[in-house]
């Protein structure tokens, strides 16, 4: 079935470091891709979305690119700042059993930025 | 403000005492969805809705109830919950003409079940 696999966290920056967050699928067909960030006692708000292959998405400095040869949609930000501290989910959305699209998630990874 | 309206936000109960986690959203979305969050296994999705008096199993919905009587409400139910249910809930809608839109998520509800 349709899957997305994240690096284990937590990963652990210096202010001002680069980041990078890996997330890879599995899925049949072609899945719109997204980054999902979770603050600390909040919900699930969008980051960026791509929806088709060498799309890329970008949102508060974070880029991701929909690569579809290598089946990854990773998440890159040139200068993390403590305030980008939270929990970031990988999902993809595809098509279900009964034809409906449906989000997956990864595990999330927790990045923990220190000043 | 747009919104997705989770209570309670942080419950602690018992084995076997019915409890409901209320949903509601003004955004006039068709579809919502439930799910839960567990360390190291991301979110699950338990049910969604399509729209009023649509609703279908998600990926783990063994134990919980919904019900869709009014396009804004979505309450979880659970009819006699238990310890393995203790996690952290989300509910979350999005619009289904467009297939692309992103899904809105409420705060989560933290339940506790003894």
């Amino acid at each position: 079935g349709d899957s997305v696999t994240q690096m284990e966290g937590p990963v652990t920056l210096s202010e001002e470091a680069f980041l990078t967050i890996n997330c890879t699928y599995t899925a049949t067909g072609y899945p719109s891709l997204f980054w999902y960030v979770q603050y600390p006692g909040e919900g699930l708000q969008l980051l960026l979305k791509a929806t088709k292959a060498d799309d890329k998405g970008s949102n508060k400095g974070f880029e991701a690119t929909y690569r579809k040869e290598t089946t990854s949609f990773h998440l890159e930000k040139g200068s993390v700042q403590v305030s980008d501290s939270a929990v970031y989910f990988c999902a993809l959305r595809a098509k279900g059993n009964t034809g409906f699209q449906k989000l997956v998630f990864g595990t999330g990874t927790r990045l923990l930025v220190s000043p | 403000e747009a919104q997705v309206t989770q209570n309670p936000r942080y419950l602690i109960t018992v084995t076997g005492k019915k409890l409901t986690v209320t949903c509601s959203q003004n955004m006039n979305h068709e579809y919502m969805s439930w799910y839960r969050q567990d360390p190291g296994l991301g979110l699950r999705q338990i049910y969604y809705s399509m729209n009023v008096e649509v609703t279908d199993k998600g990926d783990v919905p063994e134990g919980y109830k919904v019900s869709r009587k009014e396009k804004r409400n979505f309450p979880l139910i659970l009819e006699s919950p238990s310890p393995n249910q203790t996690s952290l809930y989300f509910c979350a809608s999005r619009p289904t003409g467009l297939s692309n839109q992103p899904q809105h998520f409420g705060d989560g509800t933290r339940l506790s079940i003894l």
